[in-house]
């Protein structure tokens, strides 16, 4: 059973250039959550989605950046005209999705480095 | 608002000493907790995690943490540290009634010396 998958591992983009982040779920697991990791922090939540559905996007920043898990596919966290400031690690997290608290798995994230 | 507080940026511990990372939270839940490490360029992996029962969790690696909810702490503790431990620990909380979604702190850089 493959864990949480997440490509690109790496990422470089030039100021202004959009990012694609893609996370695929453990199988079985229909909730989706993106965090983010800041230099030197501890990572942050950015938004819950389960398929075709955003549950929460209260971490998400207002502009720029956008979140879908679609019927078929991988959960995708877009950022639009990226800038320095978004340079960070994304993770992705996966869970079985229920009424009861369950643990989430992790992805390897991905870094994203804008230049 | 829900937080989670780990007071040491840095621990630095000597192999085969003994080990405890603090963690408080703050939450107006009931509060689901657990202890996830990190290696440099890695993801998390779940060292232990407390729903409910007894208060004293075992995990892997020979880590252990006790919940004790009148000081809102959980404290992650190991007996003999291994140089292979040294890494960064992220304490976190969760709560059915916001959605699963975890609460982190800031983490915790253990070094080991020899």
């Amino acid at each position: 059973n493959a864990g949480v998958m997440q490509n690109p591992r790496h990422l470089v983009r030039r100021r202004g250039q959009e990012a694609r982040l893609r996370c695929s779920p453990m199988k079985g697991h229909s909730h989706v959550y993106w965090y983010r990791q800041l230099p030197e922090e501890g990572l942050k939540f950015m938004v819950y989605l389960q398929k075709e559905n955003i549950i929460d996007e209260s971490g998400m920043p207002k502009e720029r950046f956008s979140a879908e898990f679609p019927k078929e596919g991988p959960s995708i966290l877009r950022i639009q005209q990226v800038v320095r400031g978004d340079s960070a690690a994304y993770f992705c997290a996966s869970s079985p999705g229920s009424n009861r608290v369950t643990e989430a798995f992790f992805g390897q994230g991905t870094r994203l480095t804008v230049v | 608002a829900q937080s989670v507080t780990q007071p040491d940026i840095h621990i630095t511990v000597s192999e085969g000493a003994s080990l405890e990372l603090r963690c408080n939270y703050s939450y107006g839940a009931t509060p689901y907790l657990f202890w996830y490490v990190q290696s440099p360029g890695q993801g998390l992996q779940l060292l232990l995690k407390y729903f409910s029962g007894d208060t004293l969790v075992q995990g892997i690696k020979g880590f252990e943490a006790e919940f004790k909810r009148s000081q809102s702490s959980f404290n992650l503790r190991k007996p003999s540290v291994h140089w292979s431990d040294a890494a960064e620990y992220f304490c976190a909380v969760g709560a059915r009634e916001y959605g699963n979604k975890l609460v982190f702190g800031a983490g915790t850089i253990l070094r080991v010396k020899s």
